[in-house]
């Protein structure tokens, strides 16, 4: 069965800090990986996508890296400001077929403090 | 201003009620979802159509039905069959491309059934 699992759940951070957020995976065969914020009572908005061939995608402070050996990723925040407080989603998608079949993760809840 | 909505944000209803949540997009993507969201929960697939007049059922369809007789339109029916329809409902749309498809989420609506 196609599983992610995000880590940790829940991250308390101050303002300006960094973090870094995990996502493991067991889903065949891989397609690509996504990562959303996710802010409270919204839909999610992605963040970064990565296919097999990449392993390090940068989208302003959010770097989201791949190792497909080890099925890991990543999310890494610079400087966090207030506005990152939001849930963060991993997705994995498996290509079976002509369809693309995501799995997503539980989340991670952040909160940044001033 | 190109995108996908969801109506309305907030629905109550009463228990044995039928609802129908809508989702709109004007991306013109072939293929939609609706996944629902329960408090620390992935998202659940319940349906998803790739093609006009076609859809599939997801992971947790009972309770559930859906029609696509437009590329725009996606609406969900929550049936008095759903045992705990309450929930965040979020509708999704999608291109595929050479990279994978990514999906793109409406704001969501919050159904309260008591």
């Amino acid at each position: 069965k196609n599983q992610v699992e995000q880590s940790p759940q829940s991250l308390i951070i101050l303002e300006g800090k960094n973090c870094t957020l995990q996502c493991n995976y067991t889903v065949s065969p891989f397609s690509n990986l996504r990562w959303y914020k996710q802010d409270t009572g919204r839909g999610p908005v992605s963040l970064t996508i990565m296919t097999f061939s990449e392993n390090t995608k940068s989208n302003g402070r959010y770097t989201a890296t791949l190792d497909a050996d080890t099925k890991q990723s990543s999310l890494h925040i610079t400087a966090s400001q207030l506005s990152d407080s939001a849930s963060y989603i991993c997705v994995v998608s498996a290509r079976t077929g002509g369809s693309y079949i995501p799995t997503f993760g539980r989340g991670t809840s952040l909160i940044v403090h001033p | 201003d190109g995108g996908i909505t969801q109506s309305p944000k907030y629905l109550f209803r009463k228990e044995g009620q039928n609802v129908t949540l809508s989702c709109e997009q004007n991306l013109n993507h072939d293929a939609m979802y609706w996944y629902r969201q329960d408090p620390g929960q992935g998202l659940r697939l319940i349906y998803y159509s790739q093609i006009v007049n076609d859809f599939q059922k997801g992971d947790i369809a009972e309770g559930y039905s859906v029609s696509r007789e437009k590329k725009e339109s996606f609406p969900l029916t929550v049936t008095s069959a759903q045992k705990n329809p309450t929930a965040f409902y979020l509708c999704a749309s999608s291109i595929d491309d050479i990279r994978g498809y990514e999906q793109y989420f409406g704001p969501g609506t919050r159904l309260t059934v008591t």
